[in-house]
């Protein structure tokens, strides 16, 4: 079964500092990774996809199918990315269908002044 | 363009009053989704709809039903609401994508207090 890891409940990193949110998967397929973000009182978001290998708001995240990792990190971290962060996977619908998200259980990073 | 939209906002109910939440997404989506937020527990899906006309079980699918109406909406129905399911109820869409392109789109939420 598919399943993904967020070691962290919490984090909490001082502005201008480097961030990094863990989150390790296990999957038997080829892996599709995203990160999710929940900014306060708001709805759930995409922040990044792993197959873009796109930057968003200067976050990156690397795929490391050796380690089974997704870790997505910040070299400065912002008061304004105080949020949740999500680490989902892609799979596992019915049929053999590959459009269900399977989520970890959030890192909510905290970014003091 | 609204998105996906969801009713109520908040809701209190007395265990065993039963009710049910709305989903409704613009967007021509055909997969729609509905998840719970508990805290330290992550987004556990709870039901889903791959295409209108069909629903399947998510991981948490125990005291709850689903209706996919139509194309555009999909309501989530407590019949005898607990305790337990106190929680934020998310619904989400997505539409199969050429591969890069996957993304669900969630709703604001509604948040539930079973007393």
């Amino acid at each position: 079964a598919q399943r993904v890891t967020q070691p962290e409940k919490l984090l909490s990193v001082f502005k201008g500092a480097p961030v990094e949110l863990k989150c390790n998967y296990s999957y038997s397929g080829s892996p599709e990774l995203f990160w999710y973000v929940q900014y306060s009182r708001q709805r759930l978001q995409l922040l990044l996809r792993h197959i873009s290998r796109e930057s968003i708001k200067g976050f990156t995240a690397d795929l490391n199918k050796g380690e089974t990792s997704f870790h997505l990190k910040k070299p400065f971290a912002q008061e304004e990315d105080s949020a949740m962060y999500y680490c989902a996977l892609l799979g596992g619908g019915s049929g053999g269908s590959n459009y269900k998200l399977t989520f970890g259980k959030g890192t909510l990073l905290t970014v003091n002044p | 363009n609204a998105g996906v939209t969801q009713t109520p906002k908040f809701q209190v109910l007395k265990t065993g009053q039963s009710m049910t939440l709305q989903c409704a997404q613009d967007m021509n989506h055909n997969s729609m989704y509905w998840y719970r937020q508990d805290p330290g527990m992550g987004l556990r899906l709870i039901y889903y709809s791959a295409s209108e006309g069909t629903t399947d079980k998510g991981e948490v699918p125990n005291g709850y039903n689903v209706s996919r109406l139509n194309k555009r909406e999909f309501s989530l129905r407590l019949e005898s609401a607990a305790p337990s399911q106190t929680s934020v109820y998310f619904c989400a869409s997505s539409e199969i994508a050429w591969q890069g392109a996957y993304e669900q789109y969630f709703g604001p939420g509604t948040r539930l207090t079973v007393t």
